[in-house]
């Protein structure tokens, strides 16, 4: 079962806009992490980030986490079309250590 | 350094046949994951193992997969028979240590089903 919900499930922006992207997810977590895909390049880890941390950035990306609201945000600045993927939330929750995928925000970056 | 390996990267078989897919990890990660991930969706998780030792098989179906990891390295995930909802990307990843760590993907193997 997916235990995040990305949101939207689709968007498209033009070169240099920012992308903003979504995720919600059901149970506690010990981390969120946020993975890339495209053809070229497969899935890609991107940034992660702690259940006691905030905020996060690296390069161009921002990821904020709310425990309280269960939710997540990817911000990508400054957008290029090489951006253009798939981008997946994942959540790490249980003592199990399971790494579960959300299904997915299709970005688009038109030149 | 390497990435993680997999073969074949496309395969087409029709139903109720049986295939094997090949996965070899990034030297000296420890764990290694299967993951199946239907057109549209996210990956799912089949299996989990940390060195040749299975952490999570939850979610594999096991009346008709199965996988294995002999010493700690090199992995196969094998379909036998194939159904048509089968049809699917398989993906392979490693960590260092457990999934608190990022995984790495290998490129996939693209299984068609008919």
């Amino acid at each position: 079962s997916q235990q995040g919900e990305e949101d939207p499930q689709a968007l498209s922006i033009q070169e240099g806009e920012n992308a903003t992207m979504n995720c919600s997810y059901k149970t506690s977590i010990n981390n969120l992490q946020w993975y890339r895909q495209n053809s070229g390049r497969g899935l890609v880890h991107l940034i992660l980030i702690r259940s006691n941390e905030r905020e996060k950035h690296s390069g161009r990306l921002r990821v904020t986490l709310d425990t309280s609201k269960k939710s997540s945000s990817l911000l990508i600045t400054a957008s290029r079309a090489a951006d253009t993927a798939s981008y997946f939330c994942a959540t790490l929750s249980g003592g199990g250590n399971k790494l579960t995928f959300g299904t997915g925000t299709q970005l688009k970056v038109e030149l | 350094e390497a990435g993680v390996a997999q073969s074949p990267r496309y395969k087409i078989i029709e139903k109720r046949q049986s295939v094997a897919f090949w996965c070899n990890p990034i030297s000296g990660h420890a764990t290694l994951y299967w993951y199946q991930q239907i057109l549209g969706q996210g990956p799912k998780l089949l299996i989990q193992f940390q060195n040749n030792g299975v952490v999570d098989d939850s979610q594999l179906p096991k009346d008709r997969f199965s996988a294995e990891r002999l010493k700690g390295v090199d992995s196969t995930l094998k379909i036998q028979p194939a159904k048509l909802e089968d049809s699917a990307v398989y993906l392979c990843a490693s960590s260092l240590v457990g999934t608190g760590n990022e995984q790495y993907f290998g490129p996939g193997t693209r299984l068609t089903v008919t």
